[in-house]
Protein backbone atom coordinates (compact mmCIF):
# COMPACT_ATOMS: atom_id res chain seq x y z
CA UNK A 1 0.00 0.00 0.00
CA UNK A 2 1.05 3.52 0.18
CA UNK A 3 3.33 4.88 2.24
CA UNK A 4 3.31 8.47 4.33
CA UNK A 5 6.43 9.16 6.28
CA UNK A 6 6.69 11.85 9.07
CA UNK A 7 9.74 13.40 10.09
CA UNK A 8 11.04 13.64 12.93
CA UNK A 9 8.91 11.13 14.85
CA UNK A 10 9.73 12.51 17.84
CA UNK A 11 10.97 15.89 19.09
CA UNK A 12 11.87 17.61 22.45
CA UNK A 13 12.45 21.65 22.22
CA UNK A 14 12.52 24.35 24.53
CA UNK A 15 9.59 26.84 24.62
CA UNK A 16 9.10 29.28 22.34
CA UNK A 17 11.80 28.03 19.41
CA UNK A 18 9.91 27.33 16.44
CA UNK A 19 9.89 23.51 14.93
CA UNK A 20 9.55 21.88 11.30
CA UNK A 21 7.96 18.78 11.03
CA UNK A 22 7.68 17.15 7.07
CA UNK A 23 4.72 14.99 5.99
CA UNK A 24 5.93 13.33 2.71
CA UNK A 25 3.63 10.62 -0.01
CA UNK A 26 7.04 8.10 -0.75
CA UNK A 27 5.22 6.47 -3.56
CA UNK A 28 2.65 8.45 -4.90
CA UNK A 29 1.61 12.17 -5.58
CA UNK A 30 -0.81 13.63 -3.37
CA UNK A 31 -2.89 16.41 -4.07
CA UNK A 32 -4.03 17.06 -0.24
CA UNK A 33 -2.62 16.53 3.26
CA UNK A 34 -4.19 16.82 6.20
CA UNK A 35 -2.88 17.77 9.47
CA UNK A 36 -4.23 16.47 12.91
CA UNK A 37 -3.09 16.63 16.33
CA UNK A 38 -3.88 13.64 18.87
CA UNK A 39 -3.72 14.47 22.58
CA UNK A 40 -3.03 11.82 24.88
CA UNK A 41 -6.04 8.94 25.14
CA UNK A 42 -7.87 11.49 22.62
CA UNK A 43 -9.21 11.35 19.38
CA UNK A 44 -7.34 12.99 16.23
CA UNK A 45 -8.98 16.58 15.68
CA UNK A 46 -8.56 18.14 12.22
CA UNK A 47 -6.07 21.26 12.05
CA UNK A 48 -6.22 21.84 8.43
CA UNK A 49 -5.93 21.15 5.02
CA UNK A 50 -3.58 21.42 2.86
CA UNK A 51 -3.68 21.76 -0.61
CA UNK A 52 -0.46 21.52 -3.36
CA UNK A 53 -0.03 24.95 -4.25
CA UNK A 54 -2.80 26.99 -2.70
CA UNK A 55 -2.97 27.63 1.14
CA UNK A 56 -4.25 25.89 3.47
CA UNK A 57 -7.48 25.54 4.95
CA UNK A 58 -7.84 25.84 8.68
CA UNK A 59 -10.46 24.44 11.23
CA UNK A 60 -12.52 26.93 13.53
CA UNK A 61 -10.03 27.28 16.27
CA UNK A 62 -6.35 26.60 14.71
CA UNK A 63 -4.21 29.44 14.68
CA UNK A 64 -3.04 29.82 11.26
CA UNK A 65 -0.10 31.93 12.22
CA UNK A 66 1.33 29.52 14.86
CA UNK A 67 0.55 26.58 12.50
CA UNK A 68 2.19 27.42 9.31
CA UNK A 69 1.49 24.96 6.55
CA UNK A 70 2.93 24.75 3.47
CA UNK A 71 2.15 22.30 0.81
CA UNK A 72 5.61 22.77 -1.76
CA UNK A 73 4.83 19.88 -3.93
CA UNK A 74 2.26 17.05 -4.56
CA UNK A 75 4.41 14.83 -2.44
CA UNK A 76 5.53 17.18 0.75
CA UNK A 77 3.86 18.90 3.23
CA UNK A 78 5.13 20.50 6.44
CA UNK A 79 3.70 21.76 9.25
CA UNK A 80 5.35 24.61 11.31
CA UNK A 81 4.81 24.80 15.13
CA UNK A 82 6.07 28.89 15.73
CA UNK A 83 6.96 30.04 19.21
CA UNK A 84 6.25 26.62 20.79
CA UNK A 85 4.58 26.47 24.03
CA UNK A 86 3.92 23.82 26.23
CA UNK A 87 0.58 23.38 25.53
CA UNK A 88 1.41 22.78 22.10
CA UNK A 89 3.09 19.32 23.28
CA UNK A 90 0.92 16.80 21.44
CA UNK A 91 1.20 13.84 18.91
CA UNK A 92 1.32 15.46 15.06
CA UNK A 93 -0.33 12.88 12.66
CA UNK A 94 -0.89 14.14 9.11
CA UNK A 95 -2.08 11.69 5.96
CA UNK A 96 -2.76 11.86 2.53
CA UNK A 97 -5.25 11.94 -0.04
CA UNK A 98 -5.18 9.53 -2.99
CA UNK A 99 -8.04 9.36 -5.74
CA UNK A 100 -8.49 5.64 -6.14
CA UNK A 101 -10.98 5.82 -9.20
CA UNK A 102 -14.61 6.39 -10.05
CA UNK A 103 -14.25 9.58 -7.67
CA UNK A 104 -12.83 7.31 -4.67
CA UNK A 105 -10.11 8.23 -2.49
CA UNK A 106 -8.35 6.95 0.58
CA UNK A 107 -6.18 8.80 2.98
CA UNK A 108 -3.23 6.94 4.43
CA UNK A 109 -1.45 8.31 7.61
CA UNK A 110 2.01 8.74 8.44
CA UNK A 111 3.14 7.56 11.85
CA UNK A 112 3.36 10.89 13.43
CA UNK A 113 5.39 12.97 14.84
CA UNK A 114 5.44 13.40 18.92
CA UNK A 115 6.32 17.31 20.40
CA UNK A 116 7.14 17.82 23.65
CA UNK A 117 7.67 21.56 24.12
CA UNK A 118 9.42 22.16 27.83
CA UNK B 1 -22.44 18.41 10.03
CA UNK B 2 -21.46 15.10 10.96
CA UNK B 3 -19.96 13.20 14.41
CA UNK B 4 -19.04 9.52 15.82
CA UNK B 5 -19.92 7.94 19.12
CA UNK B 6 -17.91 5.35 20.45
CA UNK B 7 -19.35 3.49 22.81
CA UNK B 8 -17.16 2.02 25.65
CA UNK B 9 -13.11 3.90 26.12
CA UNK B 10 -11.78 0.14 27.07
CA UNK B 11 -12.86 -3.22 26.22
CA UNK B 12 -11.56 -5.94 27.72
CA UNK B 13 -11.88 -9.44 26.43
CA UNK B 14 -9.91 -13.22 27.00
CA UNK B 15 -7.74 -14.28 24.04
CA UNK B 16 -9.85 -16.48 22.22
CA UNK B 17 -13.06 -14.45 22.59
CA UNK B 18 -15.34 -11.82 20.40
CA UNK B 19 -14.70 -8.26 19.92
CA UNK B 20 -17.14 -5.91 19.43
CA UNK B 21 -16.56 -2.36 19.13
CA UNK B 22 -19.46 0.03 19.08
CA UNK B 23 -19.77 2.97 16.76
CA UNK B 24 -22.97 5.33 16.19
CA UNK B 25 -22.98 7.69 13.72
CA UNK B 26 -24.40 10.99 12.97
CA UNK B 27 -25.20 12.18 9.41
CA UNK B 28 -27.67 14.66 7.17
CA UNK B 29 -26.53 12.30 4.05
CA UNK B 30 -25.32 8.29 4.07
CA UNK B 31 -21.93 8.73 4.98
CA UNK B 32 -18.84 6.67 4.36
CA UNK B 33 -17.62 4.94 7.30
CA UNK B 34 -14.35 3.79 8.59
CA UNK B 35 -12.46 1.89 11.33
CA UNK B 36 -9.06 2.67 12.23
CA UNK B 37 -6.44 0.76 14.56
CA UNK B 38 -3.50 2.47 16.14
CA UNK B 39 -0.98 0.82 17.89
CA UNK B 40 1.57 2.79 20.61
CA UNK B 41 3.39 5.61 19.12
CA UNK B 42 2.29 4.95 15.25
CA UNK B 43 -0.42 6.50 12.80
CA UNK B 44 -3.18 5.01 11.97
CA UNK B 45 -3.97 2.21 9.69
CA UNK B 46 -7.03 1.32 7.91
CA UNK B 47 -8.95 -1.53 9.01
CA UNK B 48 -11.85 -1.29 7.04
CA UNK B 49 -14.32 0.95 5.18
CA UNK B 50 -17.90 1.31 3.61
CA UNK B 51 -18.75 3.43 0.75
CA UNK B 52 -21.52 1.68 -1.24
CA UNK B 53 -22.86 -1.62 -1.84
CA UNK B 54 -22.60 -4.69 0.53
CA UNK B 55 -23.42 -3.59 3.69
CA UNK B 56 -21.19 -6.51 5.07
CA UNK B 57 -17.38 -5.18 5.01
CA UNK B 58 -14.45 -7.44 5.74
CA UNK B 59 -11.35 -6.27 6.54
CA UNK B 60 -7.80 -6.91 7.67
CA UNK B 61 -6.69 -9.04 10.40
CA UNK B 62 -9.98 -11.01 10.32
CA UNK B 63 -12.35 -7.74 11.25
CA UNK B 64 -15.33 -6.88 9.82
CA UNK B 65 -18.10 -4.11 10.41
CA UNK B 66 -21.71 -4.19 9.48
CA UNK B 67 -23.31 -0.74 8.25
CA UNK B 68 -26.90 -0.81 9.80
CA UNK B 69 -28.76 2.10 8.19
CA UNK B 70 -31.60 1.77 10.64
CA UNK B 71 -29.51 1.33 13.82
CA UNK B 72 -26.96 4.40 12.52
CA UNK B 73 -24.27 1.71 13.18
CA UNK B 74 -21.19 0.72 12.17
CA UNK B 75 -20.00 -2.01 14.94
CA UNK B 76 -16.72 -3.31 14.46
CA UNK B 77 -16.70 -7.41 15.15
CA UNK B 78 -13.67 -10.04 15.40
CA UNK B 79 -14.91 -13.83 15.98
CA UNK B 80 -11.72 -14.06 17.56
CA UNK B 81 -9.22 -12.36 19.31
CA UNK B 82 -5.53 -12.16 19.13
CA UNK B 83 -2.99 -11.00 21.52
CA UNK B 84 -1.72 -8.52 19.06
CA UNK B 85 -5.32 -6.87 18.41
CA UNK B 86 -4.49 -4.96 21.61
CA UNK B 87 -4.07 -1.38 20.43
CA UNK B 88 -6.90 1.85 19.94
CA UNK B 89 -9.51 1.90 17.32
CA UNK B 90 -11.15 4.57 16.10
CA UNK B 91 -14.11 4.85 13.83
CA UNK B 92 -14.48 7.66 11.21
CA UNK B 93 -16.72 9.10 8.86
CA UNK B 94 -16.63 11.20 5.81
CA UNK B 95 -19.53 12.94 4.14
CA UNK B 96 -19.71 11.72 0.41
CA UNK B 97 -20.72 14.91 -0.96
CA UNK B 98 -17.75 16.77 0.94
CA UNK B 99 -15.89 16.74 -2.60
CA UNK B 100 -13.55 19.53 -1.40
CA UNK B 101 -12.14 18.59 1.97
CA UNK B 102 -13.10 15.09 2.09
CA UNK B 103 -11.62 14.88 5.76
CA UNK B 104 -12.47 12.46 8.31
CA UNK B 105 -14.55 13.46 11.55
CA UNK B 106 -13.02 10.81 14.24
CA UNK B 107 -15.27 9.21 17.12
CA UNK B 108 -12.98 9.40 20.42
CA UNK B 109 -11.54 5.63 20.47
CA UNK B 110 -11.68 2.73 21.79
CA UNK B 111 -8.74 0.93 23.92
CA UNK B 112 -9.29 -2.84 22.98
CA UNK B 113 -7.02 -4.74 25.79
CA UNK B 114 -6.73 -9.04 25.35
CA UNK B 115 -6.27 -10.83 28.11
CA UNK B 116 -4.34 -14.09 27.77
Amino acid sequence: GAVVSQHPSWVICKSGTSVKIECRSLDFQATTMFWYRQFPKQSLMLMATSNEGSKATYEQGVEKDKFLINHASLTLSTLTVTSAHPEDSSFYICSARVKTGQGQDTQYFGPGTRLTVL
Amino acid sequence: AQSVTQLGSHVSVSEGALVLLRCNYSSSVPPYLFWYVQYPNQGLQLLLKYTTGATLVKGINGFEAEFKKSETSFHLTKPSAHMSDAAEYFCAVRNPLDMGRRALTFGSGTRLQVQP
